[in-house]
């Protein structure tokens, strides 16, 4: 299973666009890129999922290179409600996903 | 999406107790289901991976005569904790997938246990 790599916190304001990136240099042929926010006391939420180029949904967009060793996940205008931890996993789906340490993103006023 | 279900939401047990938590989908047949565990500020750790009417396939470092799985139908699958204790106090939460519809995880909303 692929691992991934991802900034341990980040910090925005809202309004903003929050950008994350997650590095998955050995990804298979046969895995999806898969995006998961997760709030206190609850379980994680499916975002967004993609396989190649740019995927966008009414949340959020990812972005995949040709190469597909890392994806971006965009975030445009942020408010105070998307304070979260967020998870990029790699896996063939929907097979067992391993979570990694996540990204805990925190929006300011 | 889907929808899973945990039930219950929150247990309090003392120390040598059982404890049952059930995860039902909702509004799809789940071949596939599997249970995590998290500790506070820690990321979900995969305990283990359940298929209907087979043998639950557990993580290395799991035990599985302490952590119970059925998974007895496409849309039920139960973890028993047995004989808990202290260290067992954590965050339960199920997802379920392999639905031909959908191509990702769905996940429940998690069951708090504390055993005192």
């Amino acid at each position: 299973l692929a691992k991934t790599t991802q900034p341990i916190s980040m910090d925005s304001y809202e309004g903003q666009e929050v950008n994350i990136t997650c590095s998955h240099n050995n990804i298979a042929t046969n895995d999806y890129i898969t995006w998961y926010q997760q709030f206190p006391s609850q379980g994680p939420r499916f975002i967004i999922q993609g396989y190649k180029t740019k995927v966008k949904n009414e949340v959020a967009s990812l972005f995949i290179p040709a190469d597909r060793k890392s994806s971006t996940l965009s975030l445009p205008r942020v408010s105070l409600s998307d304070t979260a931890v967020y998870y990029c996993l790699v896996g063939e789906n929907p097979n067992k996903l391993i979570f990694g340490a996540g990204t805990r993103l925190a929006v300011h006023p | 999406g889907a929808v899973v279900s945990q039930h219950p939401s929150w247990v309090i047990c003392k120390s040598g107790t059982s404890v049952k938590i059930e995860c039902r989908s909702l509004d799809f047949q789940a071949t596939t289901m599997f249970w995590y565990r998290q500790f506070p500020k820690q990321s979900l750790m995969l305990m283990a991976t359940s298929n209907e009417g087979s043998k639950a396939t557990y993580e290395q470092g799991v035990e599985k005569d302490k952590f119970l799985i059925n998974h007895a139908s496409l849309t039920l699958s139960t973890l028993t904790v047995t004989s808990a204790h202290p260290e067992d106090s954590s965050f339960y939460i199920c997802s379920a997938g392999g639905s031909v519809a959908y191509n990702e995880q769905f996940f429940g909303p998690g069951t708090r246990l504390t055993v005192l």
